[in-house]
């Protein structure tokens, strides 16, 4: 029961550095989506997909690029860090975009940028 | 845009005890889905109910029921017989149902904290 699985869980990072975050789920899900947590707020969307092939811009895009080459996995990365990106990421799918449809998430990537 | 507000950013209560939490949200649609997600101290974020717009029944899961007020725009979560797994960050949730596509937007979440 994987689900949705991020990696890496915790990482920090100097200001400057670029990363990666995966996201794979094994559901067979057509839409994934990046979201980020900050402190007294509800998760905001970065990116999303719709399919493999195609990324889509979400609220808060800025700083991040994302690519779904494979239709399991869904990456978020960052080329130059940010202190502001210090955040907690969610990556999450669903299996099509009907506002019904359940979203499952992952556990969380929490992103320390010094 | 649509917004989604929780006025209570904590809320307490005692075990077996009922709370209720509080959204409001502001659309311009009539067809939508809300949600309630809970997110423990694990960070995983679970959903716990979810109503759409067109169904006129509150919907239940087990001891959490929602009140949806369409017209005034509200959603609120109650909490019946708390426990102390219920001790949780609650965010609510919008969704539009009138495009292809529809972004989830969350509130700021309340804070539950069940006490013994």
């Amino acid at each position: 029961n994987a689900g949705v699985t991020q990696t890496p869980k915790f990482r920090v990072l100097k200001t400057g550095q670029s990363m990666t975050l995966l996201c794979a789920q094994d559901m067979n899900h057509e839409y994934m989506y990046w979201y980020r947590q900050d402190p007294g707020m509800g998760l905001r969307l970065i990116h999303y997909s719709v399919g493999e092939g195609t990324t889509a811009k979400g609220e808060v895009p800025d700083g991040y690029n994302v690519s779904r080459l494979k239709k399991q996995n869904f990456l978020l990365g960052l080329e130059s860090a940010a202190p502001s990106q210090t955040s907690v990421y969610f990556c999450a799918s669903s299996k099509t975009g009907t506002a019904g449809n359940t979203i499952y998430f992952g556990e969380g990537s929490w992103l320390t940028v010094v | 845009a649509q917004t989604v507000t929780q006025s209570q950013p904590e809320m307490s209560v005692q075990e077996a005890e009922t709370v209720t939490l509080s959204c409001t949200y502001d659309t311009s649609e009539s067809d939508y889905y809300l949600f309630w997600y809970k997110q423990p101290p694990s960070r995983q974020m679970i959903l716990v109910i979810r109503q759409e717009a067109y169904k006129q029944q509150n919907a239940t899961e087990n001891r959490f029921s929602v009140n949806f007020q369409k017209a005034a725009k509200s959603f609120s979560l109650k909490i019946s017989d708390s426990q102390l797994g219920d001790a949780a960050m609650y965010f609510c949730a919008y969704r539009s149902a009138e495009h292809s596509w529809g972004k989830l937007q969350f509130g700021a979440g309340t804070q539950v904290v069940v006490t013994p």
